[in-house]
């Protein structure tokens, strides 16, 4: 399967501890996204990657998140001192280099995070 | 600003009758839309796009969507609601600064199929 993966799928973390996600985009795709979805609601962007580019972080991006893309490739989400607050699916997505118009992006299965 | 509305959070059909999710959206610009659909434990699959061709778009799984400028709406039909439709439905506008590509979604629409 060549789809997006993430990795773990699922995270149970005591509030104040760091975790990290990673996500692996289709392999020729050089634009890759997070999206964090709480319960009922609809996905809301993060941060995007042009290559290994950070180019854009949503004001949602607090401090004590960073992410990376250091070699272009996969991409990590790392949460530090977490809070209840952050208990969400993180969603990955990937597309190929944006033309005139978007791109479709093809998303992960998420990892499902709960800070207890 | 982008932001697409979802003018109702559930929707329930029997199955064989017809499905109609709606979805207005605002947008300065023209705009690039998507439908996406999420089932239980598994990750979003985009059902159809509309950047500015045809403004009738089909999908998959007999899903269409017509855009209308005029109405500022995208919204989203199947003929005859199966079963394996049931899932969370989302309207996603794509927005256009800075040529990234975020997609803005909209709260989602549960559809529920009864037998």
């Amino acid at each position: 399967d060549t789809g997006v993966s993430q990795n773990p799928r699922h995270k149970i973390t005591k509030r104040g501890q760091n975790v990290t996600f990673r996500c692996d985009p289709i392999s020729e795709h050089n634009r890759l996204y997070w999206y964090r979805q709480t319960l009922g609601q609809g996905p809301e962007f993060l941060t995007y990657f042009q290559n290994e580019a950070q180019l854009e972080k949503s004001r949602l991006l607090s401090d004590r998140f960073s992410a990376e893309r250091p070699k272009g490739s996969f991409s990590t989400l790392e949460i530090q001192r977490t809070e209840q607050g952050d208990s969400a699916m993180y969603l990955c997505a990937s597309s190929p280099s944006g033309g005139a118009r978007a791109e479709t992006q093809y998303f992960g299965p998420g990892t499902r995070l709960l800070v207890l | 600003a982008q932001s697409v509305t979802q003018l109702d959070s559930h929707v329930s059909v029997s199955e064989g009758t017809p499905v109609l999710l709606r979805c207005n959206y605002s947008s300065s610009y023209s705009p690039s839309l998507f439908w996406y659909v999420q089932h239980p434990n598994k990750g979003l699959q985009l059902l159809l796009k509309y950047t500015s061709a045809a403004t009738l778009v089909k999908g998959i799984n007999g899903f269409e969507a017509e855009f209308k400028k005029s109405e500022t709406s995208f919204h989203l039909t199947k003929p005859s609601a199966h079963m394996s439709d049931a899932a969370e439905y989302f309207c996603v506008v794509s927005h256009p600064s800075g040529n990234t590509g975020k997609l803005i979604f909209g709260q989602g629409t549960t559809l529920q199929v009864k037998p």
